[in-house]
């Protein structure tokens, strides 16, 4: 158990919808990240959060946005949903800005677009 | 763009045989992280190498950096059911990760 928790584990859903993933770090981590992870590929790093404040942005779509929260957990807003969004989505903490800091990652959220 | 290849994408063995695979990239990284990923679970650190050259082992698994930082190898010995899962690179970049796409691992007993 890395002490990253993600809900809803799986959410299935209809093209054109918009859905909400949600997470918490482990205590004390201010960083959190956001993957998207398709079918047998590697991850693809979407958008970085520290401390409330967006540091990084990855490969994120303009669909998509995520926030940090004052009590340090993230959500992940996808809209107009696409088939093509079906992934795992990961969170994952680390205990500062810095990706050389090792990342926790959560246990995933399974997204189906149907 | 900065990009990490990771070769090969899939390997199948029998337990008891040795493997080694790669993470290479044209550009230069301050340092490089694997990970293994079972299946329905997150990604979770082997090891992070910063000194060019720097060898790390953890058990049955050997870890070398390149001399100019822009490869790397994991090496396991005598691999174990265990073993089976995805291997990720991870090359540090400012403040992101730049991941490979894996490779995927299966040890057959």
């Amino acid at each position: 158990d890395s002490g990253v928790t993600q809900t809803p584990k799986h959410l299935i859903t209809a093209t054109g919808q918009r859905v909400t993933l949600r997470c918490s770090p482990r205590s004390g981590d201010l960083s959190v990240y956001w993957y998207q992870q398709s079918l047998d590929q590697g991850l693809q790093f979407l958008i970085q959060y520290y401390n409330g404040e967006e540091r990084a942005k990855g490969n994120i779509l303009e669909r998509f946005s995520a926030q940090q929260f004052p009590d340090l957990h993230s959500e992940l807003n996808l809209s107009s949903l696409e088939l093509g969004d079906s992934a795992l989505y990961f969170c994952a903490s680390s205990d500062s800005g810095r990706a050389l800091n090792e990342q926790f990652f959560g246990p995933g959220t399974r997204l189906t677009v149907l | 763009t900065q990009l990490l290849e990771q070769s090969p994408q899939f390997l199948s063995i029998q337990e008891g045989e040795n493997l080694t695979v790669y993470c290479n990239s044209s550009s230069v990284f301050s340092s490089l992280q694997w990970y293994r990923q079972e299946p329905g679970e997150g990604p979770v650190l082997l090891v992070t190498v910063v000194t060019g050259g720097e060898v790390k082992k953890l058990k049955r698994l050997t870890f070398q950096f390149g001399d100019a930082r822009k490869d790397s190898s994991l090496h396991i010995t005598a691999a174990q059911p265990g073993d089976t899962g995805l291997y990720l690179c991870a090359g540090r970049s400012n403040y992101q990760l730049i991941w490979g796409a894996g490779t995927k691992l299966i040890i057959k007993p």
